[in-house]
C-alpha cells in the first residue's frame, strides 16, 4: 500500500527538541523527495523544507534554516525532521507529503503529527 | 515571495448549490505550479487540482480549475454534502506558499 506513516503526537517545553519521523512504503522511496509541512492552529500551511530521499540534499525554508535538519534512512525508507529551539508558536500538525502521481502539488500525505510546545 | 490571498473567507452555501472559489496571486505566476487542496478536520489535505486545471486522480468532476496570471478560481459545478470542507490554494517557485483557505460551510 503506498503510504506515509508519521510519529506519534510530542508535547515539548520551550527550548527543547522535537524530532518527527516518515516511513514511507508502496512506492520507490529514492525517486520521490520527501516535504514537510505544517498548520499552526488557525494559521495557513507553511512549508518546513524538503530532502531528495535519493540523496539527503536537503532544501529548507528560510524560516527555518537555522533550526531544523531533514535527514532519511534509505534502508528504512524513512526521513526525519529536527525542529530545535522550541517556541510556543511552533505548535502545530507537522506532515510530511510527497509527488507521487502528479506533476506537481502533493498527493501523498502522512497522517500528520501534532507538536504541543508547553511550558 | 509571492503572497496566496484567496475569498470569500467562509463561503455558506447548500447542497446542490454551485460554489466559485478564488485565489490572488501578488504576482503573476505559471499556471503549471498553481494547485488545490481540500481539508476536513483530523485529516491530511488532498490533492483535488494541479497544474490550475487538471485534476488529481479521484477527484470528481464537478470540481474544477480555471484561472492564469493572478487570478485563479476552484468551481463546485453542484455541492455534495462531502464537499464541506476548506479549501487552499498553493503555489511553487522557489518554495511552496499556501493561501489562507476558504472555508465552504452548511448554509
Amino acid at each position: 500500500q503506498v503510504q506515509l506513516v508519521q510519529s506519534g503526537g510530542e508535547v515539548k517545553k520551550p527550548g527543547a527538541s522535537v524530532n518527527i519521523s516518515c516511513r514511507a512504503s508502496g512506492y520507490s522511496f529514492t525517486s520521490h523527495p520527501v516535504q514537510w509541512v505544517r498548520q499552526a492552529p488557525g494559521q495557513r500551511f507553511e512549508w518546513v523544507g524538503r530532502i531528495n530521499a535519493g540523496n539527503g540534499v536537503t532544501k529548507l525554508s528560510q524560516t527555518f534554516t537555522n533550526r531544523v535538519t531533514i535527514t532519511t534512512k534509505n534502508p528504512a525508507r524513512t526521513v526525519f525532521m529536527e525542529l530545535r529551539s522550541l517556541k510556543h508558536d511552533d505548535t502545530g500538525i507537522y506532515y510530511c507529503a510527497t509527488r507521487f502521481a502528479t506533476s506537481s502539488g502533493f498527493d501523498l500525505w502522512g497522517q500528520g503529527t501534532q507538536v504541543t510546545v508547553s511550558s | 515571495e509571492i503572497v496566496l490571498t484567496q475569498s470569500p473567507g467562509t463561503l455558506s452555501l447548500s447542497p446542490g448549490e454551485r460554489a466559485t472559489l478564488s485565489c490572488g496571486a501578488s504576482q503573476s505566476i505559471d499556471s503549471d505550479s498553481l494547485v488545490w487542496y481540500q481539508h476536513k478536520p483530523g485529516q491530511a489535505p488532498r490533492l483535488l487540482i494541479y497544474n490550475t486545471s487538471k485534476r488529481a486522480t479521484g477527484t470528481p468532476d464537478r470540481f474544477s480549475g480555471s484561472g492564469s496570471g493572478t487570478d485563479f478560481r476552484l468551481t463546485i459545478s453542484r455541492l455534495e454534502p462531502e464537499d464541506f470542507a476548506v479549501y487552499y490554494c498553493q503555489h511553487y517557485a522557489n518554495s511552496f506558499t499556501f493561501g489562507p483557505g476558504t472555508r465552504v460551510a452548511v448554509k
